[in-house]
């Protein structure tokens, strides 16, 4: 499977708790986003990066929320001290640089009890 | 603030019917995607208008780019019940070269065998 991955599917975690997920995006796409979104609603934008480096930052990320990308491979986002607002299925997508089609990855469902 | 307007955000009908989507916006996009998202699952691109005016088929589905670039719609002729879903249109922001996406709140539809 050549598509975007993440990891896990679902995390269930208590209240305080820190979380990381997984991006791994399609081999030769440069350019990583995490989105978050919530029930009913449409993806919103988190961050992205172009190769290692992380080129912008939503005002929806919090202290809390860090995300890299070590060697412009693979990314992780990580919430520390969850809260229950964090609840949300949190998209990892990637594209080429030339143009802005992004594809998604299935999606890390986060619970927070 | 650029913004993404949904029409309708629910839609229930019966197979053999046919629907339109519209998704608006008062600012000017570079490029319009839309995507289908089933529970549980990450948005898969359907199509990217890029064109002000282009308009591009999919088998029954059929995409129009307005020719200011600020709108879109998707028409399905004859839905069948593997069309539900949610439906996601997404603007790319310009400049276009950073790739991030504004997304709608999404068009529930169920189609009814």
């Amino acid at each position: 499977d050549t598509g975007v991955s993440q990891d896990p599917r679902h995390k269930i975690t208590k209240r305080g708790q820190n979380v990381t997920f997984r991006c791994d995006p399609i081999s030769e796409h440069n350019r990583l986003y995490w989105y978050r979104q919530t029930l009913g609603q449409g993806p919103e934008f988190l961050t992205y990066f172009q190769n290692e480096a992380q080129l912008e930052k939503s005002r929806l990320l919090s202290d809390r929320f860090s995300a890299e990308r070590p060697k412009g491979s693979f990314s992780t986002l990580e919430i520390q001290r969850t809260e229950q607002g964090d609840s949300a299925m949190y998209l990892c997508a990637s594209s080429l640089q030339v143009n802005t089609e992004a594809f998604f990855g299935q999606g890390t469902r986060l619970t927070v009890v | 603030t650029q913004l993404l307007e949904q029409s309708p955000q629910f839609l229930s009908i019966q197979e053999g019917e046919n629907l339109t989507v519209y998704c608006n916006s008062s600012s000017v996009f570079s490029s319009l995607q839309w995507y289908r998202q089933e529970p549980g699952e990450g948005p898969v691109l359907l199509v990217t208008v890029v064109t002000g005016g282009e308009v591009k088929k999919l088998k029954r589905l059929t995409f129009q780019f307005g020719d200011a670039r600020k709108d879109s719609s998707l028409h399905i002729t004859a839905a069948q019940p593997g069309d539900t879903g949610l439906y996601l249109c997404a603007g790319a922001v310009p400049p276009s070269n950073t790739g991030k996406l504004i997304f709608g709140q999404g068009t529930t539809l169920q189609v009814k065998p």
